[in-house]
């Protein structure tokens, strides 16, 4: 089985656009996660899903964020609009079994975002 | 409040070495988990172990070992007969229900031949 898949592997934007990351999870998880690194805040998780529905987005740092997931198998980060200190690595990861978030989370390979 | 610390930002060894990676977590509920993920230089987050805060005895895998100990709040790694190819980044990160994963800072492990 393939393991969760991010696209793009690498943006570079400029300041004020719109930026959408992707994410399909493995198939048959119920919870997705997505998370930001950065050198000066480490790994923060930003909001969660359980079955398609947000549980937390208490992580999402501001308005400018959004994250939607229509169905099971594909999730999106939008940045609108973009700002340079939102350059990071961004993972998102799914997890199997319902009524257990705490359960091992696959990582995807991420996305580097650079606002320039 | 929960948080984890990993008070160790880089450790060097020399290949055959053993490291031991601390871990030290803080929580008042009784109900928690416990994981350690590597983040090779590669980038992606693979995950090593998962602990429940009901469950203290140790584990060992092949080279890789941890000690949980409630009494002093921490999880440590050890690595036996370190290679090259167990440099990475290491993260500690703890769960508690109704929260979220949080991670420590990550522990910097080179190993050099």
């Amino acid at each position: 089985d393939a393991g969760v898949i991010q696209s793009p592997r690498h943006e570079v934007t400029e300041m004020g656009q719109e930026v959408t990351l992707r994410c399909k999870p493995i198939s048959g998880h119920d919870y997705l996660f997505w998370y930001r690194q950065t050198m000066m805040r480490g790994l923060e998780l930003l909001i969660y899903f359980n079955n398609n529905v947000p549980i937390d987005d208490s992580g999402m740092p501001e308005d400018r964020f959004s994250a939607k997931m229509p169905n099971a198998s594909f999730s999106t980060l939008k940045i609108q609009p973009s700002e340079p200190r939102d350059s990071a690595v961004y993972f998102c990861a799914s997890s199997p079994r319902s009524g257990n978030p705490a359960n091992e989370q696959f990582f995807g390979p991420g996305t580097r975002l650079t606002v320039l | 409040a929960q948080k984890v610390t990993q008070a160790q930002t880089e450790i060097s060894v020399v290949e055959k070495e053993d490291v031991t990676l601390d871990c030290v977590y803080e929580t008042r509920d009784t109900t928690y988990y416990l994981f350690w993920y590597k983040q090779p230089p590669s980038g992606e987050l693979v995950f090593l172990i998962r602990r429940n805060s009901f469950d203290e005895q140790n584990e060992i895998s092949g080279r890789y070992s941890w000690n949980f100990q409630k009494s002093t709040s921490s999880f440590n790694f050890t690595i036996t007969a370190s290679q090259v190819v167990d440099s990475a980044v290491y993260f500690c990160a703890q769960w508690i229900s109704g929260s979220r994963l949080t991670f420590g800072e990550g522990t910097q492990l080179t190993v050099n031949p």
